[in-house]
């Protein structure tokens, strides 16, 4: 079984409409993180958290929220939807004990079409 | 801040023959490096990393990359290629221990011509 897993991992959607993507760790990680890839763009950070608790912004974080249920699992929101939120989202992990936190380990990715 | 330079969008290579895909990164402060390769609908996975010691580092499928900090660069390296090394590739910079938040650059596509 996979250890990062995201759902859904294909999702189409119509501007306005509030959509929520998933995910969830095996790997007893306490970091979390949400990207999003565009073309020639490489991955932008969207927010991260470094435990329940703890909720940061990262550089492209208008339009989004999250919610760190468990340690296991952080969620990552758009409101209401719109186009140029169009993209491939990655969900990511790391810890401490592994490179002093530095290496993350990537969910297989949510292709999210806006409408 | 930390910043992430792949100044080739897309590679292409016949294969066997070697390839370089370029890195250069800036930062103020000493870094950890790390190059992650994307499979076609694939997620990433960590190719390789340098956080201390040897400057050159290799990965299980023959890549390589060098630390070069008077250059401020790791450019990633294979001798021959194949077909299998198909892949988007993403050099990432972070600050050291303990600061966990990476920078990748924009990301290079390699294609090897059979």
């Amino acid at each position: 079984d996979a250890d990062v897993t995201q759902t859904p991992r294909n999702r189409i959607t119509k501007t306005g409409k509030r959509i929520m993507l998933e995910c969830s760790q095996t790997k007893g990680h306490d970091r979390m993180y949400w990207y999003r890839q565009d073309p020639g763009l490489g991955l932008r950070l969207i927010y991260y958290s470094f435990d329940v608790k703890d909720i940061n912004k990262g550089e492209i974080s208008d339009g989004y929220s999250v919610s760190r249920q468990a340690q296991a699992k952080f969620s990552l929101s758009l409101e209401s939807a719109i186009p140029n939120q169009t993209a491939l989202y990655f969900c990511a992990t790391s810890d401490l004990g592994t490179s002093g936190g530095n290496e993350q380990f990537f969910g297989p990715g949510t292709r999210l079409t806006v409408l | 801040a930390q910043s992430v330079t792949q100044l080739d969008s897309q590679v292409p290579v016949f294969e066997e023959a070697p390839v370089e895909l370029r890195c250069n990164y800036s930062s103020s402060v000493s870094v950890y490096l790390f190059w992650y390769v994307q499979y076609p609908n694939q997620g990433l996975q960590l190719l390789l990393k340098y956080l201390s010691g040897s400057t050159l580092v290799e990965s299980i499928n023959g890549f390589e990359a060098e630390f070069n900090k008077s250059q401020t660069s790791f450019h990633l390296r294979k001798p021959s290629v194949h077909i299998s090394d198909t892949a988007e590739y993403f050099c990432a910079v972070s600050a050291g221990f303990g600061n966990e938040k990476l920078t990748f650059g924009t990301g290079t596509r390699l294609t090897i011509i059979p």
